[in-house]
């Protein structure tokens, strides 16, 4: 039972374009919502946050938005650049420790 | 600043053998967690310590897995005797709160049983 899903394993942007990737959940419980980004042979790297008190939180080019009624978030990455392409995970959690990942969605961006 | 350091990196080791991962989180952090990746099943939680008591190990596949953390300073993940299933990488992140905090990851040890 996936509670976080990341439904598009790829996409692939232009350079200077918007990229937007897409996480939708089940559990109405979830208040705390993040993005990391991963690097082959790295670990996860934090991006951007959201609570769920919110619907949009910006940093720099990173923005996620989040619809709770929709059980829906995104992120959107503008512009793109090279440098972004990177495996983006999606999670969740209600309150707790129990940080719930999806599944990734490889982004490449094209010079 | 350093970051989560594992160590190895890399482990390639026969059925059967002891495999001891190893984690030093980020000093601070009160919080330390270690996750398994891999294709089937993604990020999985193994378990997760709080001010160097193990709070929550429903996570653990087996008795064969075993985690340790003796100090704020060092943790360490077992598998006794290692079987080819439990190839992933695994990682180790911390945090200062646990809930609501984000997670800082290691660069994971890639584990390969044979």
């Amino acid at each position: 039972d996936q509670q976080v899903k990341q439904n598009s394993p790829s996409l692939s942007v232009q350079e200077g374009r918007i990229s937007i990737l897409n996480c939708d959940y089940t559990n109405s419980m979830f208040d705390y919502f993040l993005w990391y980004k991963k690097y082959p042979a790295e670990g996860p790297t934090f991006l951007i946050s959201i609570s769920s008190i919110k619907d949009k939180n910006e940093d720099g080019r990173f923005t996620v938005f989040l619809n709770k009624s929709a059980k829906h978030l995104s992120l959107h990455i503008v512009p793109s650049q090279p440098g972004d392409s990177a495996v983006y995970f999606c999670a969740a959690s209600s309150g707790t420790y129990k940080y719930i990942f999806g599944t990734g969605t490889r982004l490449k961006v094209l010079a | 600043d350093a970051g989560v350091i594992q160590s190895p990196r890399h482990e390639v080791t026969e059925m059967g053998q002891e495999v001891t991962l190893r984690c030093k989180p980020i000093s601070g952090h009160n919080s330390l967690f270690w996750y398994r990746q891999t294709m089937m099943r993604g990020l999985e939680l193994l378990i997760y310590f709080n001010n160097n008591v193990p709070i929550d190990d429903s996570g653990m596949p087996e008795d064969r897995f075993s985690a340790k953390m003796p100090n704020a300073s060092f943790s360490t993940l077992k598998i006794q005797p290692s079987e080819p299933r439990d190839s992933a990488v695994y990682f180790c992140a911390s945090s200062f709160r646990g809930a609501d905090s984000p997670l800082h990851f290691g660069n994971g040890t890639r584990l390969t049983v044979t």
